[in-house]
């Protein structure tokens, strides 16, 4: 069963506007990762964010946690065209070497 | 680096037929794994493998058996192929945090 949900499924924005992207989970978690798929490819590792930290910036990525509703949010700052993939929220469970569970995924489309 | 390599890159089978899919990454990691990605359904675990020597089911194993041949290559087994099947997989590595992704095999089951 998926322990992460994505919010939205989809967003279309125009190039230059900031896109937001939501990731509920339900159960508590050591880290939370997102990744980035581009159409036909494998997934790429962006930013991963530890339990106990709060928020995390990774270039035009900022990443934060809220472990009390167990939700996590993605910022992608001024979008490109190039931004435009597919973005999976995934967590790591409290035992040690779980494997990551994925949620569903945000489409999203940036517009030039 | 080639990362984490995956073959073939696409595969037409019959239902009943079997075929190995297979993974090796050169970066020294520990740990793989093998997923498959459905329409609207997300990443969902097929296997693991945590360390050379050992895999573990994960959440759809039916119809799926792997070998870790060692610390390089996890190979995934379809032994009677079925239309549910039809997906693409992806194989992935880590070592502490992060995963490594190859580009896939798209497996389409007639």
């Amino acid at each position: 069963s998926q322990q992460g949900e994505e919010d939205p499924q989809a967003l279309s924005i125009q190039e230059g506007e900031n896109a937001t992207m939501n990731c509920s989970y339900k159960t508590s978690i050591n880290n939370l990762q997102w990744y980035r798929q581009n159409s036909g490819r494998g997934l790429v590792h962006l930013i991963l964010i530890r339990s106990n930290e709060r928020e995390k910036h990774s270039g035009r990525l900022r990443v934060t946690l809220d472990t009390s509703k167990k939700s996590s949010s993605l910022l992608i700052t001024a979008s490109r065209a190039a931004d435009t993939a597919s973005y999976f929220c995934a967590t790591e469970g409290l035992s040690g070497n779980t494997p990551l569970v994925f949620g569903k995924g945000t489409r999203l489309s940036v517009i030039a | 680096n080639a990362g984490v390599t995956q073959t073939p890159k696409f595969q037409v089978l019959k239902t009943g037929q079997s075929m190995t899919l297979q993974c090796a990454q050169d970066m020294n990691h520990n740990s793989m794994y093998w997923y498959r990605q459905d329409p609207g359904m997300g990443l969902r675990l097929i296997y693991y493998s945590a360390s050379e020597g050992t895999t573990d089911k994960g959440e759809v194993p039916n119809g799926y058996n792997v070998s870790r041949l060692n610390k390089r290559e996890f190979s995934l087994r379809l032994e009677s192929a079925a239309p549910s099947q039809t997906s693409v997989y992806f194989c992935a590595s880590s070592e502490n945090y992060g995963y490594t992704f190859g580009s896939g095999t798209r497996l389409t089951v007639v």
